[in-house]
């Protein structure tokens, strides 16, 4: 399969652990994103990169989450001191800037999520 | 700030019905124009795409979305619906030329197909 994938697909925890997300961008996709989902709404942006760099972060990324993309393939999520709000599916996707208009095709390629559960 | 709106939350038809999915987005400018789809325990993928040109897209498994700007709608359409397109469907809207990574997506409509 040489799609988006990210793990664990499920992770439960307790109020005020860390948990980390990893995601794994189709490899020849230089642009990664993370967005959140809650039920009963549609993906919300939260990060993205274009290689290393990222290069944008929505306002629903508070001070204890953090993304990295050290070598500009996987990624990682990691939310500090979780709380009972931060429950959602963290979605990763990856596009490529090859092929269509500028700035890029805009059509994101999705992972099945990591469901994030915080008793 | 730009938004949304996906008018259905949940549609129920019955096999060969013909479907029609609203969505209205909030921005003046220049925008690119998506539909994705989420089948059950599958991930989200792409249906169709507006960037410019003939308004009337047409998309995978028969689906297709006309953009008309004075509305700022971009519905969704299929002629005949069967069971094997009951999943949730998502619209969404890019600013052209604007933030790279801020795809916004309505709450999306699920749609159930009777057989």
């Amino acid at each position: 399969d040489t799609g988006v994938s990210q793990n664990p697909r499920h992770k439960i925890t307790k109020r005020g652990q860390n948990v980390t997300f990893r995601c794994d961008p189709i490899s020849e996709h230089n642009r990664l994103y993370w967005y959140r989902q809650t039920l009963g709404q549609g993906p919300e942006f939260l990060t993205y990169f274009q290689n290393e760099a990222q290069l944008e972060k929505s306002r629903l990324l508070s001070d204890r989450f953090s993304a990295e993309r050290p070598k500009g393939s996987f990624s990682t999520l990691e939310i500090q001191r979780t709380e009972q709000g931060d429950s959602a599916m963290y979605l990763c996707a990856s596009s490529g800037t090859s092929g269509g208009p500028p700035p890029g095709t805009g059509e994101l390629f999705f992972g099945e999520g990591s469901r994030l559960t915080v008793l | 700030a730009q938004s949304v709106s996906q008018h259905n939350h949940h549609v129920i038809l019955s096999e060969a019905a013909s479907l029609e999915l609203g969505c209205n987005y909030s921005y003046g400018g220049t925008v690119n124009l998506f539909w994705y789809v989420q089948y059950p325990g599958q991930h989200l993928q792409l249906l169709l795409k507006y960037f410019s040109g003939d308004p009337l897209v047409k998309g995978i498994k028969g689906f297709e979305a006309e953009f008309i700007k004075s509305k700022f709608s971009f519905n969704l359409r299929k002629p005949s619906v069967q069971w094997s397109d009951t999943a949730e469907y998502f619209c969404a809207v890019k600013n052209y030329g604007g933030s790279q990574g801020n795809l916004i997506f309505g709450k999306g409509t699920k749609l159930s197909v009777k057989p």
